[in-house]
């Protein structure tokens, strides 16, 4: 079966700091790779995707992802964390011509 | 980029009603479109996939009958939740894939079941 595990069910971390929010997959293929964020009451915004290619992806608002297909990883990451990055992250996986598989979320917190 | 709307943002109703919510996409056409159903600090749960001109498919435990979409046009499919109640009660986000074969979300609908 396919799966997307985010460990992590809250992530704290002080403005000015570097943030990691953790994804690991279990998929067959050579899956599409996504991050969306979420605020209150709103929808997905997507944030970065991985197709193929540099296994460093640069994506909104600072935001970046680095692949690792031996580990089967895909964690966001920022230098420099912001008050206004605190909401809840999904990462998701999306086999070509297939639906989406989520995680089940992270909630990032950053503290003033 | 994309844009997909959905309508009415926010509804409250009462139990044993019906409602209708619409998932739009503005500037593409969407052949197929994909309703999620998302629980208070839960993950998206999809519940049926919509394609235009023909019936959706439904995810194992949905229930068809209760929860009827259509897809009469290239830009538009619709959620009816029929006899609602307070279970369902939740927030309800659709999506729609474009020729490129790219999903693009919608804001999200909350619905509150009194």
């Amino acid at each position: 079966a396919q799966s997307v595990a985010q460990p992590e069910d809250q992530v704290n971390v002080a403005e000015g700091n570097p943030l990691t929010v953790k994804c690991t997959y279990s998929v067959s293929g050579n899956p599409y790779l996504f991050w969306y964020v979420q605020y209150p009451n709103r929808g997905l915004q997507f944030l970065l995707k991985y197709i193929t290619g540099d296994n460093l992806v640069k994506g909104s608002y600072g935001f970046e992802a680095e692949f690792n297909k031996s580990q089967t990883s895909f964690h966001l990451k920022k230098p420099s964390a912001l008050v206004s990055d605190s909401a809840l992250y999904f990462c998701a996986v999306r086999p070509y011509g297939q639906n989406f598989v989520f995680g089940p979320g992270t909630r990032l917190s950053v503290l003033p | 980029g994309a844009v997909v709307s959905q309508h009415p943002s926010w509804v409250i109703c009462k139990s044993g009603t019906s409602v209708k919510i619409e998932c739009r996409s503005l500037d593409f056409q969407a052949t197929t479109m994909f309703w999620y159903r998302q629980f208070p600090k839960q993950s998206l749960m999809l519940m049926a996939t919509s394609n235009e001109g023909s019936k959706a498919t439904y995810e194992q435990g949905v229930e068809k009958d209760k929860f009827l979409i259509n897809h009469a046009s290239l830009t538009l499919s619709t959620l009816t939740v029929t006899s609602a109640h307070p279970e369902d009660s939740s927030f309800y986000i659709c999506s729609a894939l474009a020729e490129s074969d790219e999903q693009y979300f919608g804001p999200g609908t909350r619905l509150t079941v009194t």
